[in-house]
This record gives C-alpha cells, sequence and structure tokens, in this order.
C-alpha cells in the first residue's frame, strides 16, 4: 500500500495479558522501525528490521517484548505480561533501502489497566 | 548517550509571521536530519530531510543544518494556523544506520 497500515487502532488490556499490535509497511520499503511514544512526546526506538531479518533491537526490553518480521504477512510487536507503563501509542514506520527518511503509521493506542 | 535537545515551548507566533524552531543534537556522526509534525492525537509527518549543510527550501518551510555547530533549525514563514502543532527534530544514530533519535519536540502556536 502507499501508507503504513497499523492494527488495532486502540487496544485495552489487564496488566499481565499480552498484547499484539500489527504493521504493514509501504510496498517496495525494506526497512521497519518500531516506536514507543509516552507522555510529553518521549519517542523511544525498539526494533528496527530490514526485510524479515532483526537490524537493530538495542531498544527492546527482551524479557517481555518480541517482534517479527515474517515474508508476506504484517510485521508485528508482542507484548507477554504487560505492565502498566506499557501504556504508550506504538509507531511503526518504514523507509525505502539507503534512505534514512521513515514514514510513520497511525499509531496503536495501548491502554493496561 | 546521545542527545536531540529542543526548546519545548509553546513558541506563539502571530499569522503571517515567521516561526524559528532550533534543535541541537549530540552525535558528530549523525548524517541525516529531519523534522517531523505531529498534531494531538496523530502520527509524525515527515515535512522536512536535510543531509548537508547549508539551507533547504520547499514552500514556506526552509530547513538549514550546520555540522560544525552540530544544529539544525526549521523556518516557516507566511505562518498560518494549521501550522500549529508539534515539531519534532530527529536525527540518525551516526553508528547505527536505520536509527533515529527524536527530540521531544518544540509545540508551536500560531495566533490569528
Amino acid at each position: 500500500g502507499e501508507e503504513v497500515a497499523q492494527t488495532p487502532k486502540h487496544l485495552v488490556r489487564g496488566e499481565g495479558q499480552k498484547a499484539k499490535l500489527y504493521c504493514a509497511p509501504i510496498k517496495g520499503h525494506s526497512y521497519v522501525f518500531w516506536y514507543q511514544q509516552v507522555l510529553k512526546n518521549e519517542f523511544k526506538f525498539l526494533i528496527s528490521f530490514q526485510n524479515e531479518n532483526v537490524f537493530d533491537e538495542t531498544g527492546m526490553p527482551k524479557e517481555r517484548f518480541s517482534a517479527k518480521c515474517l515474508p508476506n504477512s504484517p510485521c508485528s510487536l508482542e507484548i507477554q505480561a504487560t505492565k502498566l507503563e506499557d501504556s504508550a501509542v506504538y509507531f511503526c514506520a518504514s523507509s525505502l533501502p539507503g534512505l534514512n527518511e521513515q514514514f510513520f503509521g497511525p499509531g496503536t493506542r495501548l491502554t493496561v489497566l | 548517550q546521545k542527545e536531540v535537545e529542543q526548546n519545548s515551548g509553546p513558541l506563539s507566533v502571530p499569522e503571517g509571521a515567521i516561526a524559528s524552531l532550533n534543535c541541537t543534537y549530540s552525535d558528530r556522526g549523525s548524517q541525516s536530519f529531519f523534522w517531523y509534525r505531529q498534531y494531538s492525537g496523530k502520527s509524525p509527518e515527515l515535512i522536512m530531510s536535510i543531509y548537508s549543510n547549508g539551507d533547504k527550501e520547499d514552500g514556506r518551510f526552509t530547513a538549514q543544518l550546520n555540522k560544525a555547530s552540530q544544529y539544525v533549525s526549521l523556518l516557516i514563514r507566511d505562518s498560518q494556523p494549521s501550522d500549529s502543532a508539534t515539531y519534532l527534530c530527529a536525527v540518525n544514530d551516526g553508528s547505527s544506520a536505520s536509527k533515529i533519535i527524536f527530540g521531544s519536540g518544540t509545540r508551536l502556536s500560531i495566533r490569528p
């Protein structure tokens, strides 16, 4: 598609439950990025993929967060045993190879109660 | 820790005036610099990218880059109420080709 697509728009989970978010990059974009935006516009980089391979996962809290980009499927970000502090908007972005311009999806708002 | 610093604002500018937004960054290895606009409750929208020293103009927007001073700015001419938003400065991480680091954003308000 021409835009990054993210589903769902909103997700509500009880503390300790699992949350799974999805992202379809722009067609032809081989890089995918996940960011977490909490209060005051603080963007935190989580992970990036080059096609289905993890490119940079230095931002991932590895104990509970995992992510995949499989061929012919949307990319996913999964949070096991959600905590209150996981409440945030999760943005996915994609870019062409060789360029750093990243284009963002509409985001998924995760609320952990 | 690599940082991107912006004045959080709010910056209030009268309609029709020039809005000037500034950003400094700490990583001398950074090569790519971006300005994103984010309306409340929406996703960041890329409005300018700049890669070399000097000015880059696109419509009412001009990005300025000075790598020696580690400084990036965005000028918005003939400011319109629709320009009211948070402007995020973003800089690539010099040690990771794909990762970009965001500033915390400057909130711009255009008053009629």
